[in-house]
């Protein structure tokens, strides 16, 4: 059964930092693409960043672009997502999601439960 | 980039009858080379994450009852819901990955019982 979970959210101050991580499970991992979507609670889904299998590539929302940092330990089966200078409106829950082609950006077949982000002074 | 806007908002519809959700995108989401639609269908029940109903406009994820179906292509879509069931219940997505990396989302539409 494949498995995301995500950790490291929490309440930081504006201009802080946190670091999420996501631990996959179930699958090969090394094989599959991962991104970061995000959503404040009770609006839509917008999506954050990715990575491609190995970590040669990396995209960014134009919001975050500058400030956040995904990686991966495909030794560790885990997807990181460093976020910097964060500001009030980065406020959300952070989903680590699966893309459901092998080797490609696609669809997004597996979701984490999601890790709550709350920036606030 | 492109924008996805769902049709409508929010709908309530009986027990045992049928849903339709629309999806338009400001541009074709049909891949020439392959004669794909890169387009996804998420539900969200309350409290929980997404869950990812339909893939290439029309392919059901396994396990995924066939009481959901998708159609369309180019930029019009749609999601049909039929027999409606109480644990239908949920906002639903719809999503462009033609666009990479800059995969965007429809806002949303609630979905309850009348």
């Amino acid at each position: 059964e494949v498995q995301l979970v995500e950790s490291g959210g929490g309440l930081v101050q504006p201009g802080g930092s946190l670091r999420l991580s996501c631990a996959a499970s179930g699958f090969t991992f090394s094989q599959y693409w991962m991104d970061w979507v995000r959503q404040v609670p009770g609006k839509g889904l917008v999506w954050v960043s990715r990575i491609n299998t190995d970590g040669t590539t990396t995209d960014y929302a134009e919001s975050v672009k500058g400030r956040f940092t995904i990686s991966r330990d495909n030794a560790e089966n885990t997807v990181f997502l460093q976020m910097n200078s964060l500001r009030v409106e980065d406020t959300a829950i952070y989903y680590c999601v699966r893309n459901g082609l092998l080797y490609s950006s696609s669809w997004y077949d597996n979701w984490g439960q999601g890790t709550l982000v709350t920036v606030s002074s | 980039d492109i924008v996805m806007t769902q049709s409508p908002d929010s709908l309530a519809v009986s027990l045992g009858e049928t849903a339709t959700i629309n999806c338009k995108s400001s541009q074709s989401l049909l891949y020439s080379s392959n004669n794909r639609n890169y387009l996804a269908w998420y539900q969200q029940r309350p409290g929980q994450s997404p869950k990812l109903l339909i893939y290439w406009a029309s392919a059901r994820e396994p396990g995924v009852p066939d009481r959901f179906s998708g159609s369309g292509s180019g930029t019009h879509f749609t999601l049909t819901i039929s027999n409606l069931q109480a644990e239908d219940v949920a906002v639903y997505y719809c999503h462009q990955y033609y666009d990479t990396p800059l995969h965007t989302f429809g806002q949303g539409t609630k979905l309850e019982i009348k």
